[in-house]
This record gives C-alpha cells, sequence and structure tokens, in this order.
C-alpha cells in the first residue's frame, strides 16, 4: 500500500535543541496529521491541518499543510526528555472510509 | 473523550494456536481498523470496517480474519499463529467522513513462541 515519505528515520539529539522531520507524498491529501507514540502506548493525535499553506502551533510544536498539498513538517522547539518516541505523519483524503496513510514514522531521542 | 480499548496489553501464545484480539470504542464511530506495527515499518493496515458485518482487506491481510457483529467491537483473529505474527497490534477508530484522525488504542503487543 501507498506510505508516506517521512524523514529522519531517527534523530538524538540534546536537551533544549530545536528538531524538524518532514513527510512528502507523490499524491495530494486534504489533510495532514502529526501523531506521536510514546514507549509501549498507541500514538495520540498532535496536530491537524486541513488547508494548504497552514501553519499551526501547538505548545511548543509546530506544523505547516505544504502548498503544493504534497508535504508537510513538524518542529519542536527547545526538546525536553519526554519529546521521546516515535512520531507519525499521515495524509488523508477527504473521501468515503476516511482512510488514513501513514509515514514510516521519525524515532527522537534526547540526551539531557 | 473518546477510547478505543484493547483488551489485552502483551500476550504469549503458542505456535498453532488461534488467537483473537478484543477492541472496543465508545464514540459510535463507524470505521474501525487494525494495523500492526513493526520496527522500521511504520504502521501496516492489516483490515479495516466501515460498518457492522463489513470489512475489507488492508495491506497485509493474510493469515488473519476480523469480525464486526457490533458497531463498538472489532475483533482481530490469527487462525493459526505463527513466530512472524509476533508484532505490536493497534487498534483504531473514526468517523466516517473526512477530516478527521484516527483514535488508537494503547496496543496489544503479541509474542509468538
Amino acid at each position: 500500500g501507498q506510505q508516506l515519505n517521512q524523514s529522519p528515520q531517527s534523530m538524538f539529539i540534546q536537551e533544549g535543541e530545536d528538531v524538524s522531520m518532514n513527510c512528502t507524498s507523490s499524491s495530494i491529501f486534504n489533510t495532514w496529521l502529526w501523531y506521536k507514540q510514546d514507549p509501549g502506548e498507541g500514538p495520540v493525535l498532535l496536530i491537524a491541518l486541513y488547508k494548504a499553506g497552514e501553519l499551526t502551533s501547538n505548545g511548543r510544536l509546530t506544523a505547516q499543510f505544504g502548498i503544493t498539498r504534497k508535504d508537510s513538517f513538524l518542529n519542536i522547539s527547545a526538546s525536553i526528555p519526554s519529546d521521546v518516541g516515535i512520531y507519525f505523519c499521515a495524509g488523508q483524503l477527504w473521501e468515503y472510509g476516511n482512510k488514513l496513510v501513514f509515514g514510516a514514522g521519525t524515532i527522537l531521542r534526547v540526551k539531557s | 473523550d473518546v477510547k478505543v480499548t484493547q483488551s489485552s496489553r502483551y500476550l504469549v501464545k503458542r505456535t498453532g494456536e488461534k488467537v483473537f484480539l478484543e477492541c472496543v470504542q465508545d464514540m459510535d464511530h463507524e470505521n474501525m481498523f487494525w494495523y500492526r506495527q513493526d520496527p522500521g515499518l511504520g504502521l501496516r493496515l492489516i483490515y479495516f470496517s466501515y460498518d457492522v458485518k463489513m470489512k475489507e482487506k488492508g495491506d497485509i491481510p493474510e493469515g488473519y480474519s476480523v469480525s464486526r457483529e457490533k458497531k463498538e467491537r472489532f475483533s482481530l483473529i490469527l487462525e493459526s499463529a505463527s513466530t512472524n505474527q509476533t508484532s505490536m497490534y493497534l487498534c483504531a477508530s473514526s468517523w466516517p467522513w473526512g477530516g478527521v484522525g484516527y483514535t488508537f488504542g494503547s496496543g496489544t503487543r503479541l509474542t509468538v513462541v
């Protein structure tokens, strides 16, 4: 099945650093979403983007819906130890069934 | 808050056993999904269901079946468990229309020995 190209695959950063990850696709989407999965848990929705060019923040998180509708990025500012986990991007078409297409995930490890 | 509850957090089963993974959601969502998650492979869709008694194959349905007799419950069945089905299994639910994401359960880590 289709999968989004998410990069980087993993990151190991110092506490306090900013983090950036992105997702690209060969097809357009109507919605981009970013999920975080804590170790041993299911993914939890962080940010949803609904409009091309939209920039949305949620605390230290900022995400953008690419103008071409084929990409999105997520930035985390001033990382802290609890930011560790796996971050997934997902694209969605507004069609019956509401299926999401996921990226392979970015594993974030923070060195305190 | 929407809750998706998976009946077991950890399971250990023997090769050849029939295994049932249960998922229940409490928000009257029409759509339900089963994924498996393996390191480096992301989330792979096994089966999904848009309504009671409806089911459709995802990307990796081989070796699995599903059952949806009631709207709130979606069961994943491993007919004859094998060691290559050792994985983290995630259930999710959503509304049928676009623009909303999924709500995931906490996952079931299945080990087949």
